[in-house]
């Protein structure tokens, strides 16, 4: 079975600093490993994602995040934030080897940019 | 291409009505997925559909809740006798093996509430 943790449900930065969303998983075999994003009102979009090639993976809007196999983390950073950061983030994973496609989702990290 | 489009947006019914929401998938994508958020909560994946055939079942879709895709395009999700517990978003969305088989495309989803 396969399963993802994000460990902080709300994070608060100010404009310009760095972010650092934290998530874990668990998989019983090779996953993948996503990272989406929901604004108010608006559909998931799909920020970066890791399907075997680089551990290190650039995304949308300056994401970037570092898949450690060893510590089974996914976390997600960002040098700066701005303003328009501020949505809720999810981890999300899918198991490449056994076939099956639906994605297991975090429970969420909402992000606060304060200016 | 706009996209994954979902209707309606909204849908406000009393408890034990019948619902039903549809999903226009983007074009060419044969893969289908719906899934449901509550509130809180990330995503949790109902059920998928390969062009016409429903290959998988969640334990969360229960015998009250069906999902068609007819002719292999538009898809929709039926809930029978609707209870309160089934107050969530509902959200689709589709993929395209052939192009890229891990990247999945949500609609806006459809927010229904049950009195």
């Amino acid at each position: 079975a396969q399963s993802v943790t994000q460990l902080d449900s709300h994070v608060s930065v100010s404009e310009g600093t760095p972010v650092l969303l934290r998530c874990n998983y668990s998989s019983s075999y090779s996953p993948s490993l996503f990272w989406y994003v929901q604004h108010p009102n608006k559909g998931l979009q799909l920020l970066l994602k890791y399907t075997s090639a680089a551990t290190l993976v650039k995304g949308i809007n300056g994401f970037e995040a570092e898949f450690k196999k060893s510590e089974t983390s996914f976390h997600l950073t960002k040098p700066s934030a701005h303003m328009s950061d501020a949505a809720e983030y999810f981890c999300v994973v899918s198991d490449r080897d056994t076939g099956r496609r639906a994605l297991t989702f975090g429970s969420g990290t909402r992000l606060q940019v304060q200016p | 291409d706009t996209g994954v489009s979902q209707d309606p947006r909204h849908k406000i019914t009393k408890r034990g009505q019948n619902v039903t929401f549809r999903c226009d998938p983007i074009s060419e994508h044969n893969r289908l997925y719906w899934y449901r958020q509550t509130l809180g909560q990330g995503p949790e994946f109902l059920t998928y559909f390969q062009n016409e055939a429903q290959l998988e079942k969640s334990r969360l879709l229960s015998d009250r809740f069906s999902a068609e895709r007819p002719k292999g395009s538009f898809s929709t999700l039926e809930i029978q006798r609707t209870e309160q517990g089934d107050s969530a978003m509902y959200l689709c969305a589709s993929s395209d093996p052939l192009l890229n088989q891990y990247e999945q495309y949500f609609g806006p989803g459809t927010r229904l509430t049950v009195t």
